[in-house]
């Protein structure tokens, strides 16, 4: 069976300093992959997606970036990190772009 | 632009109650419609999955249905329990606009009390 993993679940990290956000996917070959932020009380809004190693595609412009350097592996970055990059980020895995979708249990980041 | 809405926002009900958690969309141009639960601070489960060309889907204590045409869905509850206390998001996922992407609701958080 398919499993995702993300880590670390939680993350306090203070302004200006880099990040970096892991997801890797077990079970499956060529995934599609994403990355959501969740801001309290907001919902989840679409950061990046990925169809294939070293294809990103980005939804917003932000202080964020993610790479694919392997089939399974997603990881989400920044150089220099802002108050506002607080949130909760999700990783996801699909098997195709209409098929259903599956959610790590999420890294909450703090930025201070 | 696709929206999607999640009326109530939160719901309270003692245990053992049949419920209803609605969820509408502004454009009909969807493959499918997704259900997710949301445990605090955890990520989301999915519960159910409806393509474009269903009417309904069902699993165990849950039945989601889906009317494209009218941009609805809703998600049914029989005989609540405490442990389906949690956020129900629905998510569609659209034709046009880029298909690889989840357009979320903000969540219907429902709480079962004994």
């Amino acid at each position: 069976s398919q499993t995702i993993h993300q880590w670390p679940a939680t993350l306090v990290q203070p302004v200006g300093s880099p990040l970096s956000l892991e997801c890797t996917v077990e079970g499956t070959s060529n995934p599609n992959l994403y990355w959501y932020r969740q801001a309290a009380g907001r919902g989840l809004q679409l950061l990046f997606y990925s169809v294939g190693i070293g294809q990103i595609s980005s939804e917003v412009p932000q202080n964020l970036s993610a790479s694919r350097p392997q089939d399974r592996q997603f990881i989400l970055s920044s150089k220099k990190l802002l108050l506002s990059d607080s949130g909760f980020y999700l990783c996801a895995w699909s098997a195709a772009s209409n098929t259903e979708a599956f959610f790590g249990q999420g890294t909450r980041l703090t930025v201070v | 632009k696709q929206e999607v809405t999640q009326i109530p926002a939160a719901l309270s009900v003692p245990e053992g109650e049949n419920l209803v958690l609605n969820c509408s969309f502004t454009d009909s141009a969807i493959y499918n419609l997704q259900w997710f639960r949301q445990d605090p601070g955890k990520g989301l489960t999915s519960l159910l999955l409806i393509q474009s060309s269903q009417r309904e889907q069902t699993s165990g204590r849950l039945n989601a249905s889906l009317d494209k045409s009218s941009g609805r869905s809703t998600l049914y509850i029989a005989a609540s329990q405490p442990g389906d206390s949690a956020t129900y998001l629905c998510a569609v996922r659209p034709v046009s606009g880029g298909y690889n992407k989840l357009i979320f609701g903000a969540g219907t958080r429902l709480a079962v009390h004994p």
